[in-house]
């Protein structure tokens, strides 16, 4: 079982609306993702946290907006969003220690997102 | 920029049989990473390797890092239906806020019970 809990599990937001994905971990790891997944393709990165820090944003769109209010906790919020972006999105954390092993990455079971 | 090969893209077999996928690159990787995805879930990573030339298990799976560093193979012994699912390598290059991790696009297994 995944221990990055991610809520909710499917959303449907029309283009005018705002929301907010959340994503929770209690392993202790300071790093914190966010990605997209369209079907059948391997996750696309967006965000990166380090130690609360945005430390990589990977050219995405204003539209998506990240938040860590804390080493646990990642919200991604979600506004003016386009029919396109309708994805699985994934939250995933890692220790963020400073050898190869502590940058192993473990995912949620992801958010459904679609957009009208 | 940098890619993963990734083989078979697809590949459906007998309960029982063995299965062998991989992924191979022209970078040199510090570390590889094989997750198994199923159907509306988050990829579950199934092991991760850190040193060329490691060879480790995982019950019926087993993983390698290739001893140039540029290549992986998974095998799975003996499978069963559960192991239906998207099979994806990663592999990071690069350390700190410096590192990237790379995706091969998956092998799709479909097993006949």
């Amino acid at each position: 079982d995944t221990e990055v809990t991610q809520t909710p599990k499917h959303l449907v937001m029309g283009m005018t609306n705002k929301k907010s994905l959340k994503c929770e971990q209690h392993m202790g790891h300071r790093a914190m993702y966010w990605y997209k997944q369209k079907a059948k393709k391997p996750p696309e990165l967006m965000f990166v946290y380090s130690y609360e820090k945005l430390s990589i944003n990977e050219s995405v769109p204003s539209r998506f907006s990240p938040e860590c209010p804390n080493s646990s906790l990642l919200n991604l919020h979600l506004h003016a969003l386009q029919p396109e972006d309708s994805a699985l999105y994934l939250c995933a954390s890692s220790q963020e220690r400073d050898s190869y092993s502590g940058n192993t990455i473990y995912f949620g079971e992801g958010s459904w997102l679609t957009v009208v | 920029g940098q890619q993963l090969n990734q083989s078979p893209q697809s590949m459906f077999i007998q309960e029982g049989e063995d299965v062998s996928m991989n992924c191979t690159s022209s970078s040199i990787f510090n570390t590889w990473l094989w997750y198994k995805q199923d159907p509306g879930e988050g990829p579950v990573l199934l092991i991760a390797l850190y040193k060329a030339g490691e060879l480790t298990s995982n019950g019926r799976l087993t993983a390698q890092f290739g001893i140039t560093r540029k290549d992986s193979f998974l095998n799975i012994s003996a499978s069963i239906p559960s192991d239906v699912g998207i099979y994806f390598c990663a592999g990071q290059l690069g350390t700190g806020n410096n590192r990237k991790l790379i995706w091969g696009l998956g092998t799709s297994l479909g097993v006949n019970p």
